[in-house]
């Protein structure tokens, strides 16, 4: 199926350094989610947005839901050894969910 | 702890010998899914199940069936495997349709001999 457009496709950063990915479509989503995957497990939820304009932490994270519905961003703010994984978004339609190709995160001690 | 489990984590299979991952969610969540993940891709929707209503994407093979005999247990059977199937097999849960959030089982890492 169609994805999401998820950028970087990858970032090698040094600890405590902070972190920007991105997703954008050219269609209207209801839904923006961030998911985490280690390697050889399943996705895990990081933040949900449901509303346009709607800006969510959690913890270090921070999220936003882009205020023309079709794009949303992470941040993660003073990275640690273990917030290393693939980050993916995920766009929910009326249709569909929809997953970015993800971003993978490498963090230097 | 709710949870969505899978089973195997990690299955191995022959070249055309069926298979059958499985699935179990202590969420009580009306919908379940199944997605295939190839590395370093992402989850790739096979199909879903909203209550007892199943819906197939357009593109997942016939190889590929599900079955889910109740709200807790669904199943993935894959009827003659392919080297092409090799795969991560996810499992997902959430209450509504395209309203709420997705939870993830951790996967059944599928390899074909």
């Amino acid at each position: 199926g169609q994805q999401l457009n998820q950028s970087p496709q990858s970032m090698f950063i040094q600890e405590g350094e902070d972190v920007s990915m991105n997703c954008t479509s050219s269609s209207i989503f209801n839904t923006w989610l961030w998911y985490k995957q280690d390697p050889g497990e399943g996705p895990v939820l990081l933040i949900a947005l449901y509303k346009a304009g709607e800006l969510t932490s959690n913890g270090r994270l921070t999220a936003q839901f882009g205020i023309t519905r079709k794009d949303s961003f992470l941040n993660i703010s003073a990275s640690i050894p273990s917030d290393v994984g693939i980050y993916f978004c995920a766009g929910q339609g009326s249709n569909d969910m929809r997953f970015g190709a993800g971003t993978r995160l490498t963090v230097k001690p | 702890d709710a949870m969505v489990i899978q089973n195997p984590r990690y299955q191995v299979t022959q070249f055309g010998k069926p298979v059958t991952l499985s699935c179990s969610q202590t969420l009580n969540h009306n919908v379940m899914y199944w997605y295939q993940q190839k590395s370093s891709q992402a989850p790739k929707l096979l199909f879903h199940y909203y209550d007892k209503d199943f819906n197939n994407e357009a593109d997942t093979p016939d190889n590929f069936q599900s079955r889910r005999p109740n709200t807790s247990f669904c199943f993935l059977d894959i009827r003659s495997p392919g080297l092409g199937d090799a795969a991560m097999y996810l499992c997902a849960t959430s209450r509504e349709k395209l309203v709420n959030e997705q939870f993830f089982g951790p996967g059944t890492r599928l390899t074909v001999l």
